[in-house]
């Protein structure tokens, strides 16, 4: 099974800063890697698929790099409604999997 | 527009069952994969299990394999879990996802219902 691990768990930023959160795979998922946002009480949303594709609706701040088994999720220009917690998910194969998140905190 | 809504959660004891239910409505229901996934109280996401558009394959997460069921019926728009032999650490939300996939064949969850809150408790 593919093993995805999420760095770092947790940070602290301010409105218009730049955040990068990272991704690695336990092998390649062929760019079978998509990030969804989830805020408090809410089901998670899609933000970016396929590694680096923005989802329909989403602010271009969000932006998705990376192949095989190294990814990276980049917030340009943080905004209040930015602060929540991701998470990257793996869907090369089954059982598909999530990384354990990074919430991001107002500093 | 696209809705998802959950419903069967609930306080169960441990080692019973019950089913939790997904209705769909505003997209073409028979063409989509179907997923399960799972948040424990303050935790992560966990991927439950997914089921084809045309139910003709099946995929578990190890933790519930031999426990949970997913199923659907396109002629109702619903896809369900079957959850048995429940334990402490089935509890969770529940969510419903539709699995949707573009032209290059990549796949991902593009919508999510509210989720259904499942507790085991005795």
């Amino acid at each position: 099974d593919i093993q995805m691990t999420q760095s770092p768990s947790s940070l602290s930023a301010s409105v218009g800063d730049r955040v990068t959160i990272t991704c690695r795979a336990s092998q390649s998922t062929d760019n079978f890697l998509n990030w969804y946002q989830q805020k408090p009480g809410k089901a998670p949303e899609l933000l970016i698929y396929a590694a680096s594709s923005l989802q329909s609706g989403v602010p271009s701040r969000f932006s998705g790099s990376g192949s095989g088994t190294d990814f990276t999720l980049t917030i340009s220009n943080l905004q209040p409604e930015d602060f929540a917690t991701y998470y990257c998910q793996q869907s090369y194969n089954t059982p598909w999997a999530f990384g354990r998140g990074t919430k991001v905190e107002i500093k | 527009q696209v809705q998802l809504v959950e419903s069967g959660g609930g306080v169960v004891q441990p080692g019973r069952s019950l089913r939790l239910t997904c209705a769909a409505s505003g997209f073409m229901f028979s063409r989509y994969g179907m997923h399960w996934v799972r948040q424990a109280p303050g935790k992560g996401l966990e991927w439950v299990a997914m089921i084809w558009n045309d139910a003709s394959n099946k995929y578990y997460a190890d933790s519930v394999k031999g426990r949970f069921t997913i199923s659907r019926d396109n002629s109702k728009n619903t896809v369900y879990l079957q959850v048995n032999s429940v334990r402490a650490e089935d509890t969770a939300v529940y969510y419903c996802a539709r699995g949707s996939y573009d032209t290059r064949g990549y796949l991902f969850l593009d919508y999510w219902g509210q989720g259904t809150l499942v507790t085991v408790s005795s």
